[in-house]
């Protein structure tokens, strides 16, 4: 099964407050990706990992973003001293190795206030 | 993304077929997908085509590929109401060992009954 759960499914918050989400993937995948969705627009890359290694990360990922996957399997994104324009949509992905195919999880929606 | 350009809306009426269009700009991609999002949810997979194929079919889906003006289209036969949702069109653009996509602005589709 290659679903991926997502916590929490939704986040208001104030502007300036800490927030974090984090990414359960059923079963074991060893590439994870985080994704940002903004209201009428894709999705965009924010980072992938490789197993627990943090391979890749886009100009998007300011330093207040910080995401880790510690044992290779869930994963966290942490977004510090939130921002009105942090309000999105966060999407966590795994790769299915076997057929190349990218699955989403439903995601996680950030109000900032 | 800028690169990959989606109509925005499309309405049909129910049991009629709907096409989605897509237009990029990079050749370099090696898959292409098309993603549905309903309201609230994440992204689910629909299908996907390699960039070496003209053609894909999936029972009511077909994708069709024209490499030379860097156009997907998305067939949905018989659409029904239970279709509405918005379609994104995603290329992988190769990136390191990352398996990054692009994606489109989104086609929201609206199946009148």
């Amino acid at each position: 099964d290659t679903g991926v759960s997502q916590d929490p499914r939704h986040k208001i918050t104030k502007r300036g407050q800490n927030v974090t989400f984090r990414c359960d993937p059923i079963s074991e995948h060893n590439r994870l990706y985080w994704y940002r969705q903004t209201l009428g627009q894709g999705p965009e890359f924010l980072t992938y990992f490789q197993n627990e290694a943090q391979l890749e990360k886009s100009r998007l990922l300011s330093d207040r973003f910080s995401a880790e996957r510690p044992k290779g399997s869930f994963s966290t994104l942490e977004i510090q001293r939130t921002e009105q324009g942090d309000s999105a949509m966060y999407l966590c992905a795994v790769l299915r190795s076997n057929t190349g195919e990218l699955f989403f999880g439903e995601g996680s929606r950030l109000t900032v206030l | 993304g800028e690169d990959v350009e989606q109509s925005l809306f499309l309405s049909v009426r129910e049991g009629d077929s709907s096409v989605i269009n897509c237009t990029y700009t990079d050749s370099s991609s090696t898959y292409l997908y098309w993603y549905k999002q309903e309201p609230g949810a994440g992204l689910q997979l629909l299908t996907y085509i390699f960039s070496n194929m003209d053609m894909k079919q999936d029972q009511r889906l077909t994708v069709l590929l024209n490499k030379k003006d860097k156009h997907l289209s998305l067939r949905i036969a018989d659409t029904q109401t239970g279709d509405s949702a918005i379609y994104f069109c995603a290329r992988e653009i190769p990136s390191g060992s990352a398996r990054q996509l692009t994606f489109g602005s989104g086609t929201q589709l609206t199946v009148l009954p």
